[in-house]
C-alpha cells in the first residue's frame, strides 16, 4: 500500500491567498483526521471524518478553515484567507475504526509557509 | 480540559542505556493511550498502544507503562542505539466510548550519542 498521499509537500504563499492541501487516505480506512503542528503547540486535531462525514470540528481555528471529504479516498483543507500564523505542517492520518486497532497512519505532511 | 505533559527538555543518554519518557495528564480518563515515533520532517508513526486496564506493554526493546491512578506513562527503550534518535510523542485516547480521537502532547526529543 503507497500509505497516506498528501500534496502538496510545500506551500509559499502570500498573506490573502487561498490555500488548498489534499489528502488521499490508506485504501479501506475509513475515518480522516487533519492536523497542525507548530512548535509552540505542538499536533492539534484540527477535523475528524469517518465514513466521509465530519464528527468532530472542534478543533478549527476559525471560519478561515473549511474541510471536505467527497468521498473515501480524497480530502481537502482549505484556508481562506490565509494568515502568517497559519504557517505550520499540516498532517493527515487515517484508520480503519471498527477492527479493534487503533493506530493511526500519518501522510508526510504539508509544510505551509504564509508570508 | 484535560491537559497532558512531557518533557520539554530534550533527553541525551549514552548508546546502551535505558531511555526513560515521561507522559503525564490531568482532568480525563482515556480508554488507552499510544505512543509514536516522529523523526524530522516525517510525520509520526504509530509504536505502541496501552489500555487502561493493562500495566506494561512491550514490544522488542520498547516498554510502555500506565498508571491510571498516578494519571502517568513511562515509555522505555533498552539498549538505546543511535538509530533510536527522534520525538517521541504520547497521545490520549478518548475516554471509553469516545470514537478514535486522539490528544496529543507536545513530543520529548531523545538523543543518543555514541
Amino acid at each position: 500500500d503507497a500509505g497516506v498521499i498528501q500534496s502538496p509537500r510545500h506551500e509559499v504563499t502570500e498573506m490573502g491567498q487561498e490555500v488548498t492541501l489534499r489528502c488521499k487516505p490508506i485504501s479501506g480506512h475509513n475515518s480522516l483526521f487533519w492536523y497542525r503542528q507548530t512548535m509552540m503547540r505542538g499536533l492539534e486535531l484540527l477535523i475528524y471524518f469517518n465514513n466521509n462525514v465530519p464528527i468532530d470540528d472542534s478543533g478549527m481555528p476559525e471560519d478561515r478553515f473549511s474541510a471536505k471529504m467527497p468521498n473515501a479516498s480524497f480530502s481537502t483543507l482549505k484556508i481562506q484567507p490565509s494568515e502568517p500564523r497559519d504557517s505550520a505542517v499540516y498532517f493527515c492520518a487515517s484508520i480503519r475504526e471498527g477492527m479493534g486497532t487503533y493506530e493511526q497512519y500519518f501522510g508526510p505532511g504539508t509544510r505551509l509557509t504564509v508570508t | 480540559s484535560q491537559k497532558i505533559e512531557q518533557n520539554s527538555e530534550a533527553l541525551n543518554i549514552q548508546e546502551g542505556k535505558t531511555a526513560t519518557l515521561t507522559c503525564n495528564y490531568t482532568n480525563y480518563s482515556p480508554a488507552y493511550l499510544q505512543w509514536y515515533r516522529q523523526d524530522p520532517g516525517r510525520g509520526p508513526v504509530f509504536l505502541l498502544l496501552i489500555r487502561e486496564n493493562e500495566k506494561e506493554k512491550r514490544k522488542e526493546r520498547l516498554k510502555v507503562t500506565f498508571d491510571t491512578t498516578l494519571k502517568q506513562s513511562l515509555f522505555h527503550i533498552t539498549a538505546s542505539q543511535p538509530a533510536d534518535s527522534a520525538t517521541y510523542l504520547c497521545a490520549l485516547g478518548p475516554e471509553t466510548g469516545g470514537g478514535n480521537k486522539l490528544t496529543f502532547g507536545t513530543g520529548t526529543q531523545l538523543k543518543v550519542e555514541l
